[in-house]
């Protein structure tokens, strides 16, 4: 079973960056698509950016496309997302969750393990 | 951008009941059509992938049904456990995910 487990959220100025970490264990971590999914009272859950096996390949959501950098460390079983340029409307519930299907050329596009979530409030 | 409508927003049942949930596309996403269960203070759970297939260690009482715009969530016999808010989830255009509004069941 696959353990997943967030860090680094926090209270950031509009403006500000942030790091996200995501710790998996529990799966071989660099067989899996990894994505990060977000949670806002004001726009419901919204996928933000998902990363391969091997790095090579990553993709975003519109509004976040060249703010936010998905990336992980195989060595590790780290993944990363790298907020800039962070705005009131990227406050949210950050959750890193896991494609289903292990060694995929292609994302499975939905999520069988997701972490407890990491709360990102963008505030003044 | 695909969007999914849900409905109804809240559905109030109780123990024993069917529940009966609905998901729509605004085009179709053939069957790439997944549900998720989310409790409160905690991650969504996946349930159903690719519009009928429960995922590991789901009970069989939660089937899904449906194909192109029009998909379907049942609960077979409702537990106290399946409180909640239900989401549907289309991965027809990936990688551009999207997600529906919920549903929120009430015991």
């Amino acid at each position: 079973e696959g353990y997943l487990v967030e860090s680094g959220g926090g209270l950031v100025q509009p403006g500000g960056s942030l790091r996200l970490s995501c710790a998996a264990s529990g799966f071989t971590f660099s067989n899996f698509w990894m994505s990060w999914v977000r949670q806002s009272s004001e726009k419901g859950l919204e996928w933000v950016a998902n990363i391969k096996q091997d790095g090579s390949e990553t993709h975003y959501l519109d509004s976040v496309e060249a703010r936010f950098t998905i990336s992980r460390d195989n060595s590790n079983n780290l993944l990363y997302l790298q907020m800039t340029g962070l705005r009131a409307e990227d406050t949210a519930v950050y959750y890193c969750a896991r494609d289903p299907w292990e060694s995929s050329p292609i994302g499975g596009g939905f999520f069988d393990y997701w972490g407890q979530g990491a709360l990102v409030t963008v505030s003044s | 951008e695909i969007v999914l409508t849900q409905s109804p927003a809240t559905l109030s049942l109780s123990p024993g009941e069917r529940a009966t949930l609905s998901c729509r596309a605004s085009q179709s996403v053939r069957s790439y059509l997944a549900w998720y269960q989310q409790k409160p203070g905690q991650a969504p759970r996946l349930l159903i992938f690719d519009a009928s297939n429960r995922a590991t260690g789901i009970p069989a009482r939660f089937s899904g049904s449906g194909s192109g715009t029009d998909f379907t969530l049942t609960i077979s016999s409702l537990e106290p456990e399946d409180f909640g808010v239900y989401y549907c989830q289309q991965r027809s255009n990936w990688p551009g995910l999207t997600f529906g509004g919920g549903t929120k069941v009430e015991i």
